[in-house]
């Protein structure tokens, strides 16, 4: 079965610092994806990649850089951490074009306090 | 630019009632549409989508999704309904030949009552 970790599953963070959440896939997927989700909302896209050492700016990137090193490894990084970040994360994977469902991690709670 | 609508914020049924979330999509050609369901505390899991050919299609769990070209909408069914039924769904599009990722709708809170 497709498989998305994310890595630490909760973090509590201080104003002003330097925040990396990790997403690992072994779906052998060419697509991942970066969420958040405030309580009570939906989900916003924040990056995207479709292939190793590239990433695409979805649609709420201010604050966030991702980084892609491998088909496998995503990673959201908040170079200065604000209070307007708390939120959960989501990383997510597809296969390549074609209409390929998503598959979602257990998400990442984080607190900016 | 591509959109998602789920205009019912919540919908409240009781258990062995039919149930019928909506979604409605902007976007000129035909895309690929999704739900997700997002159980209290959990991530989210695929249910169904729509890529071509027969207008309503199967998924998970017992449910189905209609789509209609004519008024740009794919609405999430299910009878009856039940208890654990209960969560949030969410509607997505994916724009067809085409490198941008899924968006999705708000999402819309069900709550069956026993």
């Amino acid at each position: 079965e497709a498989a998305v970790t994310q890595s630490p599953r909760s973090k509590v963070a201080v104003t002003g610092g330097k925040v990396t959440l990790s997403c690992h896939q072994t779906n052998n997927h060419d697509y991942m994806y970066w969420y958040r989700q405030d309580t009570g909302h939906g989900l916003r896209l924040i990056h995207y990649s479709y292939v190793a050492d590239s990433t695409e700016k979805g649609d709420i990137p201010d604050g966030y850089k991702a980084s892609r090193p491998s088909q496998e490894n995503f990673s959201l990084i908040l170079e200065l951490a604000s209070l307007s970040q708390t939120a959960v994360y989501f990383c997510a994977s597809s296969v390549l074009r074609g209409g390929g469902e998503q598959y979602f991690g257990p998400g990442t709670r984080l607190t900016v306090l | 630019a591509q959109s998602v609508d789920q205009p019912d914020a919540h919908v409240t049924l009781y258990e062995g009632a039919s149930l019928e979330l909506r979604c409605s999509y902007s976007y000129s050609a035909a895309p690929y549409l999704f739900w997700y369901v997002q159980y209290p505390g959990q991530s989210l899991q695929f249910l169904l989508k729509y890529i071509t050919g027969d207008a309503v299609v199967k998924g998970t769990k017992g449910f189905e999704a209609e789509f209609r070209k004519s008024n740009s909408s794919f609405n999430l069914k299910k009878s009856p309904a039940h208890w654990s039924d209960s969560a949030k769904y969410f509607c997505a599009l994916e724009v067809r030949n085409n490198n941008n990722a899924p968006r999705f709708g708000a999402g819309t809170k069900l709550t069956v009552k026993p």
